[in-house]
């Protein structure tokens, strides 16, 4: 049974600051894995995609490398500000052509002044 | 450009009493249809998904159904409400692929 991790729960920066979550997944057997950021009481956005195949994904601020072989993967931030304080939920999809996610709990980031 | 409707956006409703959530999608056609739930202190679980009209696969046993009576509108139903059905039930569709597209939610407290 897939199951996804992600560290730290909960982070608190100064903005400016470089910084990187961590999702880890027990299966390696994945089709993608998915970024999102969550607003408080909101839905998520999609942030990033990665395919199996690929290795990393960059948009703006934001670098995400999956390594499949050993389950993990990382979405670096770079120069936090407080607009990037949210939940971070990173997913994995365990079908082809569906988005049967499997979401890990998600780190709260937040990034003061 | 596409956008997906969720309503209500809050809901209190009292035990044994039923329940009907609707989330509706525009500016695509025939899109895959999800209800996820994200309940306090835990992750996002899928409920159900749709690939077509009237096709609803269920991924976990539970109190709750899902039907997809048109092609862009997909409804979470209860006959009798539990207290552990209160959650956070979000409504996503994804075009036969990532990425996924999430409407804002509906909070839903079982009194």
């Amino acid at each position: 049974k897939q199951e996804v991790t992600q560290i730290p729960a909960a982070l608190s920066v100064p903005e400016g600051e470089n910084l990187v979550l961590n999702c880890s997944f027990t299966d390696s057997a994945i089709y993608n894995l998915q970024w999102f950021r969550q607003d408080p009481g909101k839905g998520l956005t999609s942030l990033l995609l990665i395919q199996s195949s690929q290795r990393e994904q960059t948009s703006g601020r934001l670098n995400a490398s999956l390594d499949k072989s050993s389950g993990r993967s990382t979405l670096y931030i770079a120069a936090s500000q407080p607009g990037d304080s949210a939940t971070y939920l990173c997913a994995v999809s365990i079908a082809y052509n569906t988005d049967k996610l499997i979401f890990g709990t998600g780190t709260r980031l937040q990034v003061f002044p | 450009s596409q956008t997906i409707h969720q309503w209500p956006a809050t809901l209190v409703q009292p035990v044994g009493s039923p329940l009907s959530l609707e989330c509706t999608v525009e500016g695509t056609s025939n899109p895959n249809l999800y209800w996820y739930r994200q309940a306090a202190g835990r992750g996002l679980q899928l409920l159900f998904y749709s690939v077509g009209i009237g096709q609803i696969s269920s991924e976990v046993p539970q109190n709750l159904s899902a039907s997809r009576p048109q092609d862009r509108q997909f409804i979470l139903s209860s006959k009798k409400l539990l207290l552990s059905d209160s959650g956070f039930y979000l409504c996503a569709w994804s075009l036969k692929g990532p990425p996924l597209h999430f409407g804002n939610g509906t909070r839903l407290t079982v009194t």
